[in-house]
This record gives structure tokens, sequence and C-alpha cells, in this order.
């Protein structure tokens, strides 16, 4: 079983759609991250979060320590958002552990 | 600002031969650096990482080495490439939690 688990490996909504992807994570961390990479490989990240919830535009990022649980949302989603989302979990010394991404495709 | 820097962007080197992939990283000092790959179809792992000069982890047992001669410059290199060393490699570096990639390389061992 892997340390940290994405679903769904892959999405596909009409523009528009409430996306919802969830991480589960199995070990103690420090903080967690949610990545974006586009289609040539570039990896970009979205949120760090401890706690709580954070929002940036159009994506919110909430976690549950207790629960180990993380979701990321998209709100009025767009073609441009088709990516592969991923979820990584820190720990140690600043070490990432990633679960294996949710491809999302948003079809306009 | 900080940038980092990765060469070449793409690579096919045939089995057997050596490989150096660079990663420097400009605007910080004393980064954390971290070379992960991402195999054709998998998730990203972590390779190596380092917290200074000549200080590196290795996560995975592999032909694989890294050496940080300066600050802010990570090297992976191979004596002798598989096959299934193909795949997309990323260096990173990080502070205070936030991760940072570079814009990869993908190695294609034929």
């Amino acid at each position: 079983k892997n340390e940290v688990e994405q679903s769904p490996q892959n999405l596909t909504a009409q523009e528009g759609e409430f996306i919802t992807i969830n991480c589960s994570y199995s070990v103690g961390i420090s903080a967690l991250h949610w990545l974006q990479q586009h289609p040539g490989g570039g990896i970009v990240s979205l949120f760090m979060l401890s706690s709580g919830k954070k929002k940036h535009g159009r994506l919110i990022a909430t976690i549950n320590i207790q629960e180990k649980h993380s979701s990321l949302h998209i709100t009025a989603s767009h073609p441009r958002d088709s990516a592969v989302y991923i979820c990584a979990v820190i720990q140690g010394a600043q070490k990432l552990v990633f679960g294996q991404g949710t491809r999302l495709t948003i079809n306009p | 600002s900080q940038t980092i820097h990765q060469w070449p962007a793409t690579l096919v080197q045939p089995v057997g031969s050596p490989l150096s992939l660079e990663c420097t990283v400009e605007g910080t000092s004393n980064p954390n650096l971290y070379w992960y790959r991402q195999a054709a179809g998998r998730g990203l792992q972590l390779l190596f990482y380092s917290v200074g000069i000549g200080q590196i982890s290795s996560e995975v047992p592999q032909n694989l080495s890294a050496s940080r001669p300066q600050d802010r410059q990570f090297i992976l290199s191979s004596k002798k490439l598989l096959l299934s060393d193909s795949g997309f490699y990323l260096c990173a570096w990080s502070t205070a939690g936030e991760q940072y990639f570079g814009p990869g390389t993908r190695l294609t061992v034929t």
C-alpha cells in the first residue's frame, strides 16, 4: 500500500463543473503539497498546507490532520485546468513522498 | 528572485553510456536540493537530497549517484546507464517547507 493515495486516478469533466481530488496518507507529516504538472512535465506548487484551508483564485485546498486527508477543489473548471495534480507529503528533512497523481481533463 | 536551471532539457543516450545532469539555483543560499525521477506511467520518486555542500543522502539504491560541489549546484551522474534509467528527472530546492521545481530533463535510454 502506498503511503500517499490519491483518488480518482483519472477524472474527466465538462467546463464549469466543480472538481474534487482527494488525498489520503498513512504517515506522520509536517505539511502537504498540492502540485500541478502540465503535459510538458514542468511542475508547480499550488499549495502547501499544514492545517485548515487555503484558497487561490478558483483553487481551494483543505487538510484534516486527524483524519490524514486532504482535498483539492477547483471551482468553475476550465480546459486550461487540464493537468496532472499530485499530492505530496513532507516528511523529515523536507523530503516529499508523492501520490500517483490524478489526471484531470476538462472538456469545453 | 529565485531561479532553478536544469540542463539538458532532453537527452537520448545508449545503454552503458555515462550520464551527467546538472542543476543550479540562483537567488538563494544554502538551499536543500533534491533529485526526483518520474518513470513512464509512475509517480515521482525521490532519488537524492542534500542539505549542504558534499552532503548527499540516497533514498533508493541504484546505479545513479549525486554530488554537490558548490552550494547551489547539484549533479546527477551515472557511469553506465540502464534501460530502466529512462524517465523525467527533476531537480528541486526547498526553503521553509516550500519546494520549487526545475523544468526537468527527459532522459531516454536506448
